[in-house]
């Protein structure tokens, strides 16, 4: 079974610029979260979609937003890009919700790195 | 404020000995906890989920244990190998909004 794919796996932008990140999460799996990792703040929960809504919101600005398509693919963007914004960006697919008692796959993370 | 503590400071040990991480939690009240295992430039990969009512939980070499009282969860490995080297992530998932939130991991390194 295929894992969680995202792309691309690299990216430079510039400050002010937007970005969108995708994300395919594992066959059958019907819930994607979105998860920043930085070196000051470690792992922080972004959202959750499940069947095409958002579920869970964690406490980022609202430059942040996703979607989750009907075959359970989600795109995530981010608008008016900051300095700040660099870091690692972990899309994790699980069958129930992520806070249900299944575990999360994680996918290999998007590294932005903002100019 | 909800805070999840890890040992920020690396763990060196000796292959073959048990290496056992701490997560501390505070302002909190997890349903359940799990642990991750990272490594460098990969994205985190589970390895184990406790439940606020379970006390221990074992899986090979592995083995969780829960102290809702202590507001602590230890992570063993037994018979460590330089293989088992990562970075582990605790991360308790609370009853209320049943996000994961993940402590900033220990960084563990097995020597031969």
């Amino acid at each position: 079974k295929a894992g969680v794919t995202q792309t691309p796996r690299y990216l430079i932008k510039t400050r002010g610029q937007q970005v969108t990140l995708s994300c395919s999460p594992i066959s059958g799996h019907r819930s994607v979260s979105w998860y920043q990792q930085t070196p000051g703040q470690g792992l922080q929960f972004l959202f959750e979609y499940f069947s095409e809504t958002q579920r869970n919101k964690g406490n980022f600005p609202g430059r942040f937003s996703g979607r989750q398509f009907s075959n359970s693919r989600s795109e995530m963007n981010v608008s008016t890009l900051e300095l700040g914004d660099s870091a690692l960006y972990l899309c994790a697919s699980s069958l129930g919700l992520a806070g249900g008692y299944g575990e999360q796959y994680f996918g290999p993370g998007t590294r932005l790195t903002v100019t | 404020s909800q805070k999840i503590e890890q040992n920020s400071e690396a763990l060196n040990i000796q292959e073959g000995k048990t290496a056992t991480l701490t997560c501390n939690y505070t302002n909190y009240s997890p349903a359940y906890l799990q642990w991750y295992r990272q490594d460098p430039g990969r994205g985190p990969v589970f390895l184990l989920l406790i439940r606020e009512n379970e006390k221990e939980k074992r899986k090979e070499r592995l083995k969780v244990t829960f102290d809702t009282t202590l507001k602590q969860s230890l992570f063993h490995i037994t018979a460590s190998q330089p293989a088992d080297s990562a970075t582990y992530l605790c991360a308790p998932v609370s009853g209320g909004s049943y996000i994961p939130t993940f402590g900033r991991g220990t960084s563990l390194i097995v020597h031969p």
